[in-house]
């Protein structure tokens, strides 16, 4: 069955390392992104792509890197620069254009600062 | 299984008048509802959200609406703009394992005629 795909579900990271966060998608959606959950508040979105090698930056980029080489893969590198990284990470995908605008989200990836 | 379901896939509606996107869920243990609005090419953006102890909460034109006896949940915009125009996703939270988990449903997508 088509999906998101997300890994791993959970994730430690020491203060000052570099994390990265996966999420594969063989929906062949043309557009991806990444969002981050913290309690009580809604998505905050990270950054999104809407095709292959272009990616832009959303509310809350700062501390956080992305790469967009292949259509389906979509990974979120979380950096030491990211002063508070502990949270829920949401990976999502839509078809960009016609009527059908499907959007899914991947089960998402719970990063603990330790 | 779907815990969070938007059985309207579309909706038309007049400028001006009163737009209901409706809500139904399944998981009793939900403890926050939210709203998020999307538009083509953009990520969700959120709208507005209710806790589980309350049964309506309201920011500007924006009312949600909650019924936990009918596991219902509608949020109201009156009155509708064409800017209105955009997918409408319902979403729940609840916390299992000790980690958040965030649940949506397939959104509907408002037209608000002019």
């Amino acid at each position: 069955d088509g999906g998101i795909t997300q890994s791993p579900k959970y994730l430690f990271r020491k203060e000052g390392q570099n994390v990265t966060l996966s999420c594969e998608q063989n929906l062949n959606h043309d557009a991806m992104y990444w969002y981050r959950q913290d309690p009580g508040q809604g998505l905050r979105l990270i950054y999104y792509s809407q095709i292959v090698n272009d990616f832009q930056k959303g509310d809350i980029a700062e501390g956080y890197s992305v790469s967009r080489e292949k259509k389906e893969s979509f990974p979120l590198t979380v950096t030491s620069a990211q002063k508070n990284p502990t949270a829920f990470y949401l990976c999502a995908s839509s078809i960009r254009r016609g009527t059908n605008y499907g959007y899914t989200f991947g089960s998402g990836t719970r990063l603990t600062v330790v | 299984d779907q815990q969070v379901k938007q059985n309207s896939p579309s909706l038309s509606v007049q400028e001006g008048r009163i737009s209901i996107l409706n809500c139904d869920y399944t998981n009793s243990m939900f403890d926050y509802f939210l709203w998020y609005k999307k538009y083509p090419a953009e990520g969700p953006t959120f709208l507005i959200s209710i806790s589980s102890i309350k049964d309506k909460n309201e920011d500007g034109r924006f009312t949600v609406f909650l019924n936990k006896s009918a596991k219902h949940l509608s949020l109201h915009i009156v009155p509708s703009q064409p800017g209105d125009s955009a997918v409408y996703f319902c979403a729940a939270t609840f916390t299992q394992g000790g980690s958040e988990k965030l649940v949506f449903g397939k959104g509907t997508k408002l037209t608000v005629n002019p």
